[in-house]
C-alpha cells in the first residue's frame, strides 16, 4: 500500500536556528514527490516537485532533496514567518492516469523570534 | 492570474442534510481534484474529473459524488450528511494528469454537520 510518513509532527525553533523536516515514502513507483506549506485556515501552497533520486530544488530559505525512500526539506535560518505546516505528497505511478495525491500527516513548524 | 476559487467558504449544515461545493480551475486547467483534510491530518483524495471524466475516485462511500462541467469548473455533492462530514474540502487543479503538471489548491470550504 503507498504511504507517505513525515516526522517529526511537531518542530519548535529559534529564529536562524535551521534544521531538517523529514518525509518517507512507501509507493510502486514513484512519478512525482510535492511540498506544500499551509498556514492555518487556508489551503495548500506549492512549493516544490521533486522527481528522480539526487534531484534538489531551492526556494528562499528553503532546499527539498530527495533519496529513493525519503525527501527532506532543509530550512536555513527560518524566520517567524516560516511557521507553518508543512506537507509532503507523492503521486504514484500505480495510480494509472489520475493524479492523485497521499500526503503525510504534515509537520507543523514553529519559529520564535 | 486568478488561483483555484471555491465556494462557499464556510457553512453549516445539520445531520441528514445535503451539501454542495464548487469549485473553479485556473484557467487553462483541465484536471480538478477534491480532497477532504479533517483536523491536524493530511487531506484525502476523494475525486479526479480530467474532460469532464472521472478518472479517479478514493475511498468514499456513495454519498459523495462529482462531476465537472464543460468550463472545466466543478462541484462536489455530499448527501445525508454526518457528524465526521465536517472537515476542510479542498479543489485542485492543474492543467492535465500525467508527471510534470504541478497541481495547485484552492483555499478551501470549511464545512461544519451539526
Amino acid at each position: 500500500e503507498d504511504q507517505v510518513t513525515q516526522s517529526p509532527e511537531a518542530l519548535r525553533l529559534q529564529e536562524g536556528e535551521s534544521s531538517s523536516l523529514n518525509c518517507s515514502y512507501t509507493v510502486s513507483g514513484l512519478r512525482g514527490l510535492f511540498w506544500y506549506r499551509q498556514d492555518p485556515g487556508k489551503g495548500p501552497e506549492f512549493l516544490f516537485t521533486l522527481y528522480s533520486a539526487g534531484e534538489e530544488k531551492e526556494k528562499e530559505r528553503l532546499k527539498a532533496t530527495l533519496t529513493k525512500k525519503e525527501s527532506f526539506l532543509h530550512i536555513t535560518a527560518p524566520k517567524p514567518e516560516d511557521s507553518a505546516t508543512y506537507l509532503c505528497a507523492v503521486q504514484a505511478s500505480g495510480s494509472s492516469n489520475t493524479g492523485k495525491l497521499i500526503f503525510g500527516q504534515g509537520t507543523t513548524l514553529q519559529v520564535k523570534p | 492570474d486568478a488561483g483555484v476559487t471555491q465556494s462557499p467558504t464556510h457553512l453549516i449544515k445539520t445531520r441528514g442534510q445535503h451539501v454542495t461545493l464548487r469549485c473553479s480551475p485556473i484557467s487553462g486547467h483541465k484536471s480538478v481534484s477534491w480532497y477532504q483534510q479533517v483536523l491536524g491530518q493530511g487531506p484525502q483524495f476523494i475525486f479526479q474529473y480530467y474532460e469532464k471524466e472521472e478518472r479517479g475516485r478514493g475511498n468514499f462511500p456513495d454519498r459523495f459524488s462529482a462531476r465537472q462541467f464543460p468550463n472545466y469548473s466543478s462541484e462536489l455533492n455530499v448527501n445525508a450528511l454526518l457528524l465526521g462530514d465536517s472537515a476542510l474540502y479542498l479543489c485542485a487543479s492543474s492543467f492535465g494528469t500525467l508527471a510534470g503538471n504541478t497541481i495547485y489548491f484552492g483555499e478551501g470550504s470549511w464545512l461544519t454537520v451539526v
